[in-house]
Order: structure tokens, then sequence, then C-alpha cells
């Protein structure tokens, strides 16, 4: 079983729509959990941290459930500049290694 | 910018030959990792230094890869008698202790 695993899409949604990724891992010991993005042949961005609470970020709401081992990431009113890949990140100490999902194809069409 | 940079950003070399890429962290950044990318993959880790200590090793970092951080500032990986399966992109991060990580443009090694 990966420790991280993604839906790899893709995702093709509209101009507007909102649209939901959902990530799940496997070690119930991880401690920090992300939102990266990857544009094509780019380097990961940090989109977004995650915490337990959720957490909000203009049009973009990250969950975490620790108790599933679940993280969402939620895009609403999608623009075509958020078509990419979306990954899931976890680590188990923070500030060390982060583990990578695979990553969600986003597309956004007009 | 400052950002991390890498050098060079691309690299096409033949199966043997030995292949060095540097990684230089966002300047106060103490902390600097190496992953690596395939198509289609999330990054996978490969290294990290904590200054000039190298704490941690992937399996994936066979005897032909080594890495180092002499000063605690910049940082090299090292590829000995290349093989076509490291073809890839190589990603260096840098972060400070307990903080996100910050990824530069990578350097992608194709082995011809």
């Amino acid at each position: 079983r990966k420790e991280v695993e993604q839906d790899p899409g893709p995702f093709n949604v509209p101009e507007g729509a909102t649209v939901a990724f959902n990530c799940t891992y496997s070690n119930s010991a991880s401690q920090s959990f992300f939102w990266y993005r990857q544009d094509c042949r780019k380097e990961p961005k940090l989109l977004m941290s995650v915490y337990s609470s959720g957490n909000e970020d203009g049009r973009f709401t990250a969950q975490l459930n620790r108790a599933s081992q679940y993280i969402s990431l939620l895009i609403r009113d999608s623009k075509l500049s958020d078509s990419a890949t979306y990954l899931c990140v976890v680590n188990l100490e923070y500030g060390n290694k982060l583990v990578f999902g695979a990553g969600t194809i986003l597309r956004v069409k007009s | 910018d400052t950002g991390v940079s890498q050098d060079p950003r691309h690299k096409i070399t033949k199966r043997g030959q030995n292949v060095t890429f540097r990684c230089d962290p966002i300047s106060e950044h103490n902390r600097l990792y190496w992953y690596r990318q395939t198509l289609g993959q999330g990054p996978e880790f490969l290294t990290y230094f904590q200054n000039e200590a190298q704490l941690e090793k992937s399996r994936l970092l066979s005897d032909r890869f080594s890495a180092e951080r002499p000063k605690g500032s910049f940082s090299t990986l090292e590829i000995q008698r290349t093989e076509q399966g490291d073809s890839a992109m190589y990603l260096c991060a840098s972060s400070l202790v307990n903080y996100e990580q910050y990824f530069g443009p990578g350097t992608r090694l194709t082995v011809t």
C-alpha cells in the first residue's frame, strides 16, 4: 500500500465549477500535512498547510480527518489558471522528509 | 531572485558517465533536501542535511549516489556510473527547522 494515495484524475471541469480532491495516508503517526501545486515541468509549490480544524485561503479550503487518515482540498470558482497537478503531502515529523502522493491532475476549461 | 536555485537545469549524459548537480538554498535556511521525481509520480525523498550534517538517507540512494553540504550552505549531488533508470527530475528544497519546504526548479537528467 502506498503511504499517500490520491485519485490521479484527470478532473476536467468548466470555469467556475467547484472541485474536490481527496487523499488518504497510511501512517497514523503523520504529524503535518500539505497541499502542493505543480505545473507541467515545474517544481512543486506550497499551496497550503492543512490543519485539524480545517483552513481556508481564498477559494481554497483544506480539511484533515485524523481518525480516517483523510485529507481533502476544495477549490471553488475554478479558474483556467488552476489547471495543474495537486500533490497531497504528509510527513511524520515536522520539518523532516516529505512523502508525496502521485498527484491529481486538474484541467479547467473555458 | 532569493529562492532555491539549482544548476544545471538540464543534463544529458551517456550511460556510465558521472554527473554532479548543485543546489543553493534560501540563504537563512539550515535544512536542505534532495528529492527525485519521475513522470507521473510525486517527488521521492533521497536525503537531507541540517547545516553540514547529513541526517537521513533513503534506501533509494544507492552507493552510486553521494551528497554533500560541506559548509552548510550549497549542496552537491553526484551520481556515478549513471544508468538509464537514473533519468528523472532531481529537486532540491530548503527550509528552516520545523517550517515548510521550498523547492528549486530542479535538474532534469536524461541518461542515453
